[in-house]
């Protein structure tokens, strides 16, 4: 069975400092990995899309990389800011019919200012 | 460019009584659907995903039906809440093969 995973659920960490945020998949022949971003009560925000035949993608103080030999996703965060504050999550498509996504539980991210 | 519209945002009902959440995308033409449910500290939960108009795929036996009557029309519905349906809806889209997922603003269901 496919899974997820992201470990911790939740970090806190002071405003200026890098975050790194992790996400672990058991099947390494995956196609792409998304990454959202979901503020308490509202929906996930797409924030990147990273395929199998690349090793990282990346969308202003945003950098997520991926490494299928090891099933590991990192999504890094430079310079975080107290609006970074929100629950991340990760997954990933199945080869079934309809491209069904797993998600990973989330890491929930507190930016103290 | 697309977009993904989900109503109602918030709604409360009674135990026993019917639901109709909707989901419209705009921009795309046949696009894969999806139905899911986050229920308060506990992951998303995938209850059913449509690739075509009239085709439905359930994930998981429950309380919940969904139609496609539309090509970007997707519908949530109970003929009798349970307690258990509370949760946060969400409707996705994505384009055919492996693009991104997106989603709607969810709708937040409590069943009293």
């Amino acid at each position: 069975k496919q899974e997820v995973t992201q470990i911790p659920a939740a970090l806190s960490v002071p405003e200026g400092e890098n975050l790194v945020l992790n996400c672990s998949f058991t099947d390494s022949a995956i196609y792409n990995l998304q990454w959202f971003r979901q503020d308490p009560g509202k929906g996930l925000t797409s924030l990147l899309l990273i395929q199998s035949s690349q090793r990282e993608q990346t969308s202003g103080r945003l950098n997520a990389s991926l490494d299928k030999s090891s099933g590991r996703s990192t999504l890094y965060i430079a310079a975080s800011q107290p609006g970074d504050s929100a629950t991340y999550l990760c997954a990933e498509p199945t080869k079934a019919a309809g491209n069904k996504l797993t998600f990973g539980g989330g890491t929930r991210v507190l930016v103290k200012p | 460019s697309q977009t993904i519209h989900q109503w109602p945002a918030t709604l409360v009902q009674p135990v026993g009584s019917p639901l109709s959440l909707e989901c419209t995308v705009e921009g795309t033409s046949n696009p894969n659907l999806y139905w899911y449910r986050q229920a308060a500290g506990r992951g998303l939960q995938l209850l059913f995903y449509s690739v075509g108009i009239g085709q439905i795929s359930s994930e998981v036996p429950q309380n919940l039906s969904a139609s496609r009557p539309q090509d970007r029309q997707f519908i949530l519905s109970s003929k009798k809440l349970l307690l258990s349906d509370s949760g946060f809806y969400l409707c996705a889209w994505r384009g055919n093969g492996d693009g991104e997922l997106f989603f709607g603003e969810g709708s937040r269901l409590t069943v009293l």
